[in-house]
């Protein structure tokens, strides 16, 4: 079973500034890794797929990079509405499985 | 466009069992492009993957829930549903359903709203 862990479980950073994030995986899941930013009583919402393909309608300040094992979730100039939890996730071919890495708050400094 | 909804009971005794059901709309749920998948998340934690299941019925589980985990498809519906047995304060949380796509490398693009359940007698 594949473990994603991410670091750090919280990041505190001031608006407009960059906020960089990171994924890493129990073994290498090549692109196969997905970004989710979710807000308080929301569902999650897909932000990055296969590593560093935004989904439609997410801002280019949004970036994903990486393969492997090691990934990068990077907000460039963080807006107000950024403040939330994000989640890496991993999809392995086969057989199908998902598993999601446990979160990175991201709050207001 | 299409939209997903949990439905089912927000109370579930202890050692009874959990059922839910997402129904689909504004497309189908026949579709060989797409996983329909359960995800579960407790009060205050992260997300965990509970299984999917394929248009044809294939399913896939969590390897640490696959004992107590069913899920199946109506196609007639356009619906996919969840049995969770025996089941424990341990398995509070909100369940979405969700669909994960080929067109986003199998990542769950599409989510409904989730519905909270809670164990307790």
């Amino acid at each position: 079973e594949i473990v994603m862990t991410q670091s750090p479980a919280t990041l505190s950073v001031s608006p407009g500034e960059r906020a960089t994030l990171s994924c890493r995986a129990s073994q290498s899941v090549s692109s196969n890794l997905a970004w989710y930013q979710q807000k308080p009583g929301q569902a999650p919402r897909l932000l990055i797929y296969g590593a560093s393909t935004r989904a439609t309608g997410i801002p280019a300040r949004f970036s994903g990079s990486g393969s492997g094992t090691e990934f990068t979730l990077t907000i460039s100039s963080l807006q107000s509405e950024d403040f939330a939890v994000y989640y890496c996730q991993q999809y392995n071919n086969w057989p199908p499985s998902w598993t999601f890495g446990q979160g990175t708050k991201v709050e207001i400094k | 466009q299409l939209q997903l909804q949990e439905s089912g009971p927000g109370l579930v005794k202890p050692s009874e069992t959990l059922s839910l059901t997402c129904t689909v709309s504004g497309g189908s749920i026949s579709s060989s492009s797409y996983y329909w998948g359960w995800i579960r998340q407790p009060p205050g934690k992260g997300l965990e993957w509970i299984g999917s299941i394929y248009y044809s019925g294939s399913t896939y589980y969590n390897p640490s829930l696959k004992s107590r985990v069913t899920i199946s498809v109506d196609t007639s519906k356009n619906q996919f549903s969840l049995k969770l047995s025996s089941v424990t304060a341990a398995d509070t949380a909100v369940y979405y359903c969700a669909r994960a796509s080929s067109s986003t490398q199998d990542a769950f693009d599409i989510w409904g709203q989730g519905t909270m359940v809670t164990v307790s007698s």
